[in-house]
């Protein structure tokens, strides 16, 4: 079955504290992203990823890191959050050449 | 600067009559359009899409209209069905890129 799993699902913690949220997806993509959801705001890319060791910024990238050092992972890195950074972050696979994204179910982040 | 825009944040329906959502953007280097549907906990699913050379794409019982003038484009549901009760949202790409521009989203909810 094809997948793009994101752990933790949830996560309360203070600022400054650094975390990383792993993805990881099954399917070869070359194409990976992430995702910050906040409301009225709709769903921003922070980075992308167009195949391993190839990142890039989206449109919010400020105060987060990626990493591709394999295929199949791209983790996303908070050095030190702060609670602007609070939000609802999804990782998505694929969508290169007009084929859809496939997304995670979600990381909802509080920093206090 | 919001490129998506859905100004409807909900829309209720009856079972069995149609859902028309409505989408506009402002950016006509958009060439590729997505809808896509998000149940809560989990991730946003693809549902359908079209390419700027087609004004109509069908599929089952969604339909998604593109106006390219208008830069307007809308997804029909015929029947809605209370299964489809979700938050939608639509999603635009640049010509020869990959990251994706959403909207903010339409909650559907079909009274059964």
């Amino acid at each position: 079955e094809a997948q793009v799993t994101q752990n933790p699902r949830y996560l309360i913690t203070v600022t400054g504290k650094k975390l990383t949220v792993t993805c990881s997806q099954n399917m070869n993509h070359e194409y990976m992203s992430w995702y910050r959801q906040d409301p009225g705001l709709g769903l921003r890319q922070i980075y992308y990823s167009m195949n391993v060791e190839v990142t890039d910024k989206g449109d919010v990238p400020e105060g987060y890191k990626v990493s591709r050092k394999e295929k199949r992972n791209f983790p996303l890195i908070l050095e030190s959050p702060s609670p602007n950074q609070t939000s609802l972050y999804f990782c998505a696979s694929g969508g290169y050449s007009n084929q859809p994204q496939h997304f995670g179910d979600g990381t909802r982040l509080s920093i206090l | 600067d919001q490129q998506v825009k859905q100004n409807s944040p909900s829309l209720s329906v009856q079972e069995g009559r149609i859902s028309i959502l409505n989408c506009d953007y402002t950016n006509s280097m958009f060439d590729y359009f997505l809808w896509y549907k998000k149940y809560p906990a989990e991730g946003p699913t693809f549902l359908i899409s079209i390419s700027s050379i087609k004004d109509k794409n069908e599929d089952g019982r969604f339909t998604v209209f593109l106006n390219k003038s208008a830069k307007h484009l809308s997804l029909h549901i015929v029947p809605s069905q209370p299964g489809d009760s979700a938050v939608y949202f639509c999603a635009a790409r640049k010509t020869g890129a990959n990251n994706l521009f959403f909207g903010t989203g339409t909650r559907l909810t079909v009274i059964p």
